[in-house]
């Protein structure tokens, strides 16, 4: 089983609708994260948890929020989805080790907002 | 995060050795360097980091250059499975998430 799932794995949906997307995990991990990759790019960080208290904003967090509900799930919300968030979304766990930090991603969600 | 330069691809044979190599002039002290790659419909997954000596694990090797200002991703043996773009990120420890670029585009040739 993998360790970090997403679901869904696609999504169609349009301007203006409110949409969820969950990650869990089974690595017991703390920290968790969320990203998104245009075409042709790199990640980009929207928002991060290092614990379920704690939660701080990447570097795109507008027009994205976000819930840790317990340690292993971690969800995105796009509270009014727009045609350029439609984008490939990836969530990430990982944990501080005694020779730095190594983080685990799950499969991706690829979303399409009409 | 420090800012890494890489090419934007690279083509190899298959069962050759791979050296992608990455520049990162603004390194400092405390930064790891990580290599992830990202398989074909699939999420990024590590390959490897190190701080200031040569790592090797059982996917590849990474040697950094005695100032730290560079640093090169050897794969081995490649197969046509190592085929994925590769990501070199510089990361303190501690810090927030990855800071991803574009990363370098492997093709492998049978």
């Amino acid at each position: 089983d993998a360790d970090v799932t997403q679901t869904p794995r696609n999504r169609i949906t349009k301007t203006g609708k409110r949409i969820m997307l969950e990650c869990s995990q089974t690595k017991g991990h703390d920290r968790m994260y969320w990203y998104r990759q245009d075409p042709g790019l790199g990640l980009q960080l929207i928002y991060y948890s290092f614990d379920v208290k704690d939660i701080n904003k990447g570097e795109i967090s507008d027009g994205y929020s976000v819930s840790r509900q317990a340690q292993a799930k971690f969800s995105l919300s796009l509270e009014s989805a727009i045609p350029n968030q439609t984008a490939l979304y990836f969530c990430a766990t990982s944990v501080q080790g005694p020779v730095g930090e190594t983080q685990y991603f799950g499969p991706g969600t690829r979303l399409l907002v009409l | 995060d420090a800012k890494t330069t890489q090419p934007n691809s690279m083509e190899s044979n298959e069962e050759e050795p791979v050296h992608l190599p990455c520049n990162h002039s603004t390194i400092s002290g405390t930064d790891y360097i990580h290599w992830y790659r990202q398989l074909p419909s699939q999420g990024p997954e590590y390959v490897i980091h190190g701080l200031t000596s040569n790592v090797n694990n059982r996917m590849a090797s990474l040697a950094i250059a005695e100032d730290r200002k560079s640093s090169t991703l050897i794969l081995h043996r490649a197969t046509l499975r190592d085929a994925a773009v590769y990501y070199c990120i510089l990361r303190r420890g501690g810090a927030d998430g990855l800071t991803f670029g574009k990363g370098t585009h492997l093709i492998i040739q049978p």
